[in-house]
Formats: structure tokens, C-alpha cells, sequence
């Protein structure tokens, strides 16, 4: 089965420093993930895809298969990072489908 | 240009009252999905169309049905909404390619 674990649901950091989301997975094939994020009162957006390997407003995220990790980091978080931050896995190879994490809000404080 | 879009955008019924609500698409996708989210939740996939066919859920309410007429088209019917419904309603297409997901703007549906 798919899962995908989002320990924290908030995360709140001053502005200009490190942040990392984290995000753990569960699936026995072989698995994509991505990040999506959500502004207050926006729609869904694609973030990041680990096939991908960019970086993207300055957050990066790795795939660790020997962890089943996939946490998002930036360096420098800023104001306009606030926002809800979801996980998402997908099992292209079986089912098509899209499971989302319980998401992690994010508050950058200035 | 919107490629994927959901009407209404907020939509008020009653208790009990059937609903529908729709999503077309203008990607010629084959994936189509149909994502619920409460307030402070995470989107929760209610069902989804790889082309016609159908894939429910397990723990999708019997209340909720879908229909896709044809490649453009997805419907989301309540057949008699509570009030443990409301919630926005998500639709999403995907193409099987490297592309990621297109959402929609949502369907804010707020049962009385």
C-alpha cells in the first residue's frame, strides 16, 4: 500500500534560516515523489519531483530509497515560504494514483 | 490559459440535496482525478479515470459517484450531501508522460 508520513505539522522559523520539511514513504514498487505546495487561498502547485532533480524557488529534495526519505530543504527560508507544503507519492508502474501526506505548514517568521 | 476547469467555483446545496460538479480538461489527458480536502487537510483522492476506466477507493463514500462522458469531461455526483461534506473538491488530469499533475482551481462546496 501507499503511504506517505509527514511527521510535522508545523514548522516555524525566522526568516534567513535553514529549513527542512520532512517526508517519509511507504511502497513496495517503485515509487515517484514530488512536493506540492499550497499558498493561503491558492491552488495546488507542483513544487519539486525527484525525477526532476532542480531547484525551485531554493528548495531541493533528495530521494533516499535506503531511508524511503524524501525531505525538502532550503537554506535560507524567506517570508513568502510560508505556506502548506505536501508530500506526494505515486505508483506510475501499477496505479496511477496520487497519495498525498497530511502536509506541513510552514511559517516563516521575519 | 486554464487547461483544467472546475465549475462551479463555490457551490452551496442542502442536506440532501443532490450536487454535481464538474471538470473539463483541454489537455487531452488521459488520467483524470477527483481529490477531496477539508479545511486543514490534506487532499484526499476520492477516485480516478484512466481513460474510461473506472477506479473507486476503497473508503470513498458509496454516496459519491463520478461519470466521464468522454476524454474532456468529469462529473462528480453527490447523491445526498451531508454536512460532513463540504469541502473543496479537487480535480486533477495527468497525461502518462514525465509531466506532473494539472489541478484545477477547486469547487468549494458547502452543504447546509
Amino acid at each position: 500500500a501507499q503511504r506517505v508520513t509527514q511527521p510535522e505539522k508545523l514548522l516555524s522559523v525566522f526568516k534567513g534560516a535553514p529549513v527542512e520539511l520532512k517526508c517519509n514513504y511507504s511502497y513496495s514498487g517503485s515509487p515517484e515523489l514530488f512536493w506540492y505546495v499550497q499558498y493561503s487561498r491558492q491552488r495546488l502547485q507542483l513544487l519539486l519531483r525527484h525525477i526532476s532533480r532542480e531547484s525551485i524557488k531554493g528548495f531541493t529534495a533528495d530521494l533516499n530509497k535506503g531511508e524511503t526519505s524524501f525531505h525538502l530543504k532550503k537554506p535560507f527560508a524567506q517570508e513568502e515560504d510560508s505556506a502548506m507544503y505536501y508530500c506526494a507519492l505515486s505508483g506510475w508502474d501499477s496505479s496511477y494514483k496520487l497519495i498525498f501526506g497530511s502536509g506541513t505548514r510552514l511559517l516563516v517568521r521575519p | 490559459d486554464a487547461m483544467v476547469i472546475q465549475n462551479p467555483r463555490y457551490q452551496v446545496t442542502q442536506f440532501g440535496k443532490p450536487v454535481t460538479l464538474s471538470c473539463s480538461q483541454t489537455l487531452n489527458h488521459n488520467v483524470m482525478y477527483w481529490y477531496q480536502q477539508k479545511s486543514s487537510q490534506a487532499p484526499k483522492l476520492l477516485f480516478h479515470y484512466y481513460d474510461k476506466d473506472f477506479n473507486n477507493e476503497a473508503d470513498t463514500p458509496d454516496n459519491f459517484q463520478s461519470r466521464r462522458p468522454n476524454t474532456s469531461f468529469c462529473f462528480l455526483d453527490i447523491r445526498s450531501p451531508g454536512l460532513g461534506d463540504t469541502a473543496m473538491y479537487l480535480c486533477a488530469t495527468w497525461g502518462l508522460t514525465n509531466s506532473p499533475l494539472h489541478f484545477g482551481n477547486g469547487t468549494r462546496l458547502t452543504v447546509t
